[in-house]
């Protein structure tokens, strides 16, 4: 079992773009969460999904949306991205209701 | 509203000193307390989590309600404890689904 995974490890954007970033949760995990994370900060929860709804929000605008596949994969969409998008995004993947979270690699996007 | 705080931004000790490193969290509720860490170059991975109580490579942590703490103790410090770790707090059951809030993180340096 490879872990979580992400792709792309690295991305570049401009501002006003949009960009998909796409996980691919533990084998036997049902739940995925996606985290922020900036510079010198603690990741910061921007949603999770659980049976391909999105079950619980943090405090993140409506440009960011996300999806979960029926294969519990799921995307992290960003819209009209702005400068202070630059961050290290995290995937977890979860058995539903349980805390105990895995992290994948991140990605790390960058907007100028 | 939950919250988690690591007051300590840098930690160093030597080598065999003990290492203490602190985290206070407020939440009306029953938490869950997990201690995260991230060595160089890898992910961020799940080092103990209190309902386990349970002692991994010589760190333990215990919930301390009444002072509402989770802090994380090492006797003896090794070099390749060196890393960030954070503490995060879990608020599964419920609606809550198992979100996890993040300290800032503690940088922890052993050295020789």
């Amino acid at each position: 079992d490879a872990g979580v995974t992400q792709s792309p490890t690295h991305l570049i954007k401009t501002r006003g773009q949009q960009v998909t970033l796409r996980c691919s949760p533990k084998s036997g995990h049902d739940t995925v969460s996606w985290y922020q994370q900036a510079l010198g900060q603690g990741p910061q929860f921007i949603f999770q999904y659980y049976e391909e709804e999105e079950r619980q929000r943090g405090n993140f605008p409506d440009r960011f949306s996300g999806h979960q596949f029926p294969n519990y994969s799921s995307e992290l969409n960003v819209n009209a991205l702005l400068l202070g998008d630059s961050a290290l995004y995290l995937c977890a993947s979860s058995l539903v209701g349980r805390g105990e979270q895995f992290f994948g690699p991140g990605t790390r996007l960058t907007v100028l | 509203a939950q919250r988690v705080t690591q007051p300590e931004k840098l930690l160093s000790v030597f080598k065999g000193a003990p290492v203490e490193l602190k985290c206070n969290y407020s939440y009306s509720g029953s938490p869950e307390l997990f201690w995260y860490v991230q060595y160089s170059r890898q992910r961020l991975q799940l080092l103990l989590r209190h309902i386990s109580r349970e002692s991994i490579k010589g760190f333990t942590a215990d919930l301390n309600k009444g002072e509402t703490s989770f802090h994380l103790k090492k006797p003896f410090a090794q070099e390749e404890d060196s890393a960030m770790y954070y503490c995060a707090l879990s608020t599964a059951g419920g609606t809550s689904y198992g979100k996890l809030t993040f300290g800032q993180g503690t940088i922890l340096t052993v050295h020789p």
